[in-house]
């Protein structure tokens, strides 16, 4: 089956800075990845919509200027939380889409210290 | 708007009962319907799926979930869980195969010994 990752599994930061979490497609090309996140015990919602070549397309609510996201090549799609702060700790997941199938990623634990 | 409702935040059974997990949907045509299993610190896994054809879908792990139009839902059955079952259940529904998921609030399925 594709199989899809994401690094880091878990990152650490503090307030203020910018942390960069990558999702990539190992053994297929993906034109379109999608940006998860989900809160403790809580469903995931989707944050925006990440074409290769083009800009991503966010969901209303989710600041684009917050959540920069960059999909440079047909196997990554790269997501950075800038200014991070202790609201944004949550976990991140991704998924890239093969033959009309969406597989996910493992996710990214954040915390904003 | 596509939504999906997933009734029971929390469910309990004893091992080797029956279990059957609650789905609805809104949408205005036919979706493109999943199920999830998220365990404690995993990924998202994909139980089954449904895109059209028969209504009732067979999944891994024992799982078989039935499509109702006329109910719009599409619950989630196994005939005896086992203590490896208690996770966190997702129903998610999709316009196309290919299109964002919009997903559930979750099921948190505990297992008795």
């Amino acid at each position: 089956g594709a199989v899809v990752s994401q690094h880091p599994s878990r990152v650490i930061c503090k307030s203020g800075t910018s942390v960069k979490i990558e999702c990539r497609s190992l053994d297929f090309q993906a034109t379109t990845m999608f940006w998860y996140r989900q809160f403790p015990k809580q469903s995931l919602m989707l944050m925006a919509t990440s074409n290769e070549g083009s800009k991503a397309t966010y969901e209303q609510g989710v600041e684009k200027d917050k959540f920069l996201i960059n999909h440079a090549s047909l196997t990554l799609s790269t997501l950075t939380v800038t200014s991070a702060n202790p609201e944004d700790s949550s976990f991140y997941i991704c998924s890239a889409t093969r033959q009309q199938e969406q597989f996910f990623g493992p996710g990214t634990r954040l915390t904003v210290l | 708007a596509q939504s999906v409702t997933q009734p029971d935040i929390h469910i309990t059974v004893s091992e080797g009962a029956s279990l059957e997990l609650r789905c609805n949907y809104s949408y205005g045509a036919t979706p493109y319907l999943f199920w999830y299993v998220q365990s404690p610190g995993q990924g998202l896994q994909l139980l089954l799926k449904y895109f059209s054809g028969d209504t009732l879908v067979q999944g891994i792990k024992g799982f078989e979930a039935e499509f109702k139009r006329s109910q719009s839902s599409f619950n989630l059955r196994k005939p005896s869980v086992h203590w490896s079952d208690a996770a966190e259940y997702f129903c998610a529904v999709a316009p196309n195969r290919d299109d964002k998921i919009i997903f559930g609030k979750g099921t948190r399925l505990h297992i008795l010994p």
